[in-house]
């Protein structure tokens, strides 16, 4: 079993949609919770980061982390066909990061 | 701040040769990272430095792999008699020491033929 599981998808939308992205793990010891967008082809960037249970909201996304389910959410509102991307989950511990595979989302106009 | 940087963008070899990836952090990181990535999958953690001092290495990296950062700035990938499952994305990140947040560069995307 992988430390870090994620929603595979592919997510297919409309545009104006809510969009739920979901990690789960196994690592009590993560600390920090990241989610990073990645288009075809290129480095991951990095959109939410957070360490602590709750909600972290950055203009239309929200980052969620509940630590006693070992459960990590990123919401996108308002979704845009420039949203279109592969999202990844990542933890992290003393350094070094695991990632999720990735759910792919495409936000049709 | 230039972000992270990487050379080459793309890199086509023969089976059995050697190749070297670098990687410039941003300026003020004072970790730096290495993933390979390969299609429909997450990066990989690979290795990663804290100035000079090389942390933590997967078990992914073979012999054939090696990681220096020699004066803690760039930091070089060298992959000897590459093999045609060394075909992937190979992504660098840095952070400072302490902190989640790691910025990636654009890759090195090795193709092995």
């Amino acid at each position: 079993q992988k430390e870090v599981e994620q929603d595979p998808g592919p997510l297919s939308v409309p545009e104006g949609a809510i969009v739920s992205l979901n990690c789960t793990y196994s690592n009590s010891a993560f600390q920090y919770f990241m989610w990073y967008r990645q288009y075809s082809r290129k480095g991951p960037e990095l959109l939410m980061y957070t360490y602590s249970s709750g909600n972290k909201e950055d203009g239309r996304f929200t980052a969620q982390v509940d630590k006693s389910s070992k459960y990590i959410s990123l919401f996108i509102r308002d979704s845009q066909p420039s949203d279109s991307a592969t999202y990844l989950c990542a933890i992290t511990n003393a350094g070094k990061s695991t990632f999720g595979d990735g759910t792919t989302l495409t936000v049709k106009p | 701040d230039t972000g992270v940087s990487q050379d080459p963008r793309h890199k086509i070899t023969k089976r059995g040769q050697n190749v070297t990836f670098r990687c410039d952090p941003i300026s003020e990181h004072n970790r730096l990272y290495w993933y390979r990535q390969t299609l429909g999958q997450g990066p990989e953690f690979l290795t990663y430095f804290q100035n000079e001092a090389q942390l933590e290495k997967s078990r992914l990296l073979s012999d054939r792999f090696s990681a220096e950062r020699p004066k803690g700035s760039f930091s070089t990938l060298e992959i000897q008699r590459t093999e045609q499952g060394d075909s992937a994305m190979y992504l660098c990140a840095s952070s400072l020491a302490g902190d989640g947040e790691q910025y990636f560069g654009p890759g090195t995307r090795l193709t092995v033929t």
